[in-house]
């Protein structure tokens, strides 16, 4: 069974603070990575994705993967109150079928005023 | 732009009837997808389609049966429904591989 795992928080900061979100993934051979963010009642919507080891970085956000270590993270920098959400993080394993991501269960971040 | 339009938006059955929920995407993407969302379970797949002409299953396929209709569409039907079935149904769709889906607003289920 491969296995997606977060914290599912909830995670409070501070509006303006750095919120980190943090991912493992349990296959080795994964080869995609991707953060959704899910606000309350609505559908997923993709924010960040990541394929090689090191930083990739999107306005206020930076994903960071390490293959070796099975860990994949999302930074917020300057966090506003409209990101609070839930964060999930999906995987794209290497066995079997391409075409499936592996979800992990989410991270509830609040940004408080 | 539609993006990915999922009907109904809810429905409440009895155990033991049938419904299908219905999911067109105007990307012309190749995949589709229907998840379900239960509180501390996450998004889990149910069953996908990575071409048109092609469904296989995902990691909840029982008590659900698919159609792709067309490139554009991909339904989700329950034969019986049961309260287990109680969810939130969302279908989504990529361009190629895995990952970058597009969502649609989900469709909420109540099987009393």
């Amino acid at each position: 069974q491969k296995e997606v795992e977060q914290n599912s928080g909830p995670l409070s900061v501070p509006e303006g603070a750095i919120a980190s979100l943090n991912c493992t993934y349990s296959d080795r051979g994964s080869q995609s990575f991707f953060w959704y963010r899910q606000y309350s009642g609505k559908s997923p919507e993709l924010i960040m994705s990541i394929y090689s080891n090191g930083d990739k970085e999107d306005g206020r956000f930076t994903a960071q993967l390490n293959k070796a270590s099975q860990y994949v993270s999302l930074l917020i920098r300057d966090s506003q109150p409209s990101d609070s959400a839930t964060y999930l993080c999906a995987v794209n394993t290497s066995g079997g079928s391409n075409y499936k991501l592996t979800f992990g269960k989410g991270t509830l971040l609040t940004v408080n005023p | 732009n539609a993006g990915v339009t999922q009907t109904p938006k809810f429905q409440v059955l009895k155990t033991g009837q049938s419904m299908t929920l219905q999911c067109a995407q105007d990307m012309n993407h190749n995949s589709m997808y229907w998840y379900r969302q239960d509180p501390g379970m996450g998004l889990r797949l149910i069953y996908y389609s990575a071409s048109e002409g092609t469904t296989d299953k995902g990691e909840v396929p029982n008590g659900y049966n698919v159609s792709r209709l067309n490139k554009r569409e991909f339904s989700l039907r329950l034969e019986s429904a049961a309260p287990s079935q109680t969810s939130v149904y969302f279908c989504a769709s990529t361009r190629g591989i895995a990952g970058e889906l597009f969502f649609g607003e989900g469709s909420r289920l109540t099987v009393l």
